[in-house]
């Protein structure tokens, strides 16, 4: 079974604060993905990758980044984190180009920012 | 652009009840269809699947079927359970396109 790993189930953080947020998937996929969840607003996308060093903005990409320097990792960086960014943080991944091929998901970060 | 629309909830039925949670979309081209399912503290896992017109996907006791007429791809279990209480989500997935996700709907199964 494909695992993805998100390495904090909750993180609080202080506004202005740099935040790590780190997905690692054991199945050598090659596309990931960062979405928020946020209750009434279902999942958006906020980047994804679809290689090694490649990212793409998703919907929502503003005041976030993301670095893929492993095919196995990504990671979505909140340069200065503010309270409207307090959220569910879902990562997932993808095999290949198909468009049969589902997500799989980690099991979350909540984030809170005081 | 792709957009999906579904009952938020909550649905609140008994346990042995017939459920239904209708989805229908919008998408350009021909998507795969997909119903991911949440339970509470958990991430979304995949319930079912279809990728073509009239394919019936089914999971579980779930079964879900690719209506392309009526744009629609709705979730039905005949005999639900405590166990299936969580958030459902319906996703369109259209080919060179993201997925596109709902707000999701919240069943809760009572005893």
């Amino acid at each position: 079974d494909v695992k993805v790993t998100q390495s904090s189930r909750y993180l609080v953080k202080r506004t202005g604060e740099k935040v790590f947020l780190e997905c690692v998937q054991d199945m050598d996929h090659e596309n990931m993905f960062w979405y928020r969840q946020d209750p009434g607003l279902g999942l958006r996308l906020i980047y994804f990758s679809y290689d090694v060093k490649m990212k793409e903005k998703g919907d929502i990409p503003e005041g976030y980044s993301v670095s893929r320097e492993k095919k196995e990792r990504f990671s979505l960086i909140l340069e200065s984190a503010s309270t409207n960014q307090t959220s569910m943080y879902l990562c997932a991944s993808s095999s290949g180009s198909s468009y049969n091929s589902p997500l799989h998901f980690g099991n979350g970060t909540r984030l809170t920012v005081t | 652009g792709d957009s999906v629309t579904q009952m938020e909830g909550p649905v609140t039925l008994s346990e042995e009840a017939f459920l239904t949670i209708n989805c229908t979309y919008t998408a350009t081209g021909y998507p795969s269809l997909f119903w991911y399912v949440q339970y509470p503290g958990e991430g979304l896992q995949l319930l079912l699947k279809a990728t073509k017109a009239d394919d019936k996907g089914s999971n579980k006791g779930f079964e879900a079927t690719y209506r392309k007429e009526t744009t629609s791809f709705h979730l039905e279990k005949g005999s639900v359970q405590v166990s299936d209480s969580a958030v459902y989500f319906c996703a369109p997935h259209g080919y060179g396109q993201n997925f596109v996700f709902g707000p999701g709907t919240r069943l809760s199964v009572l005893p």
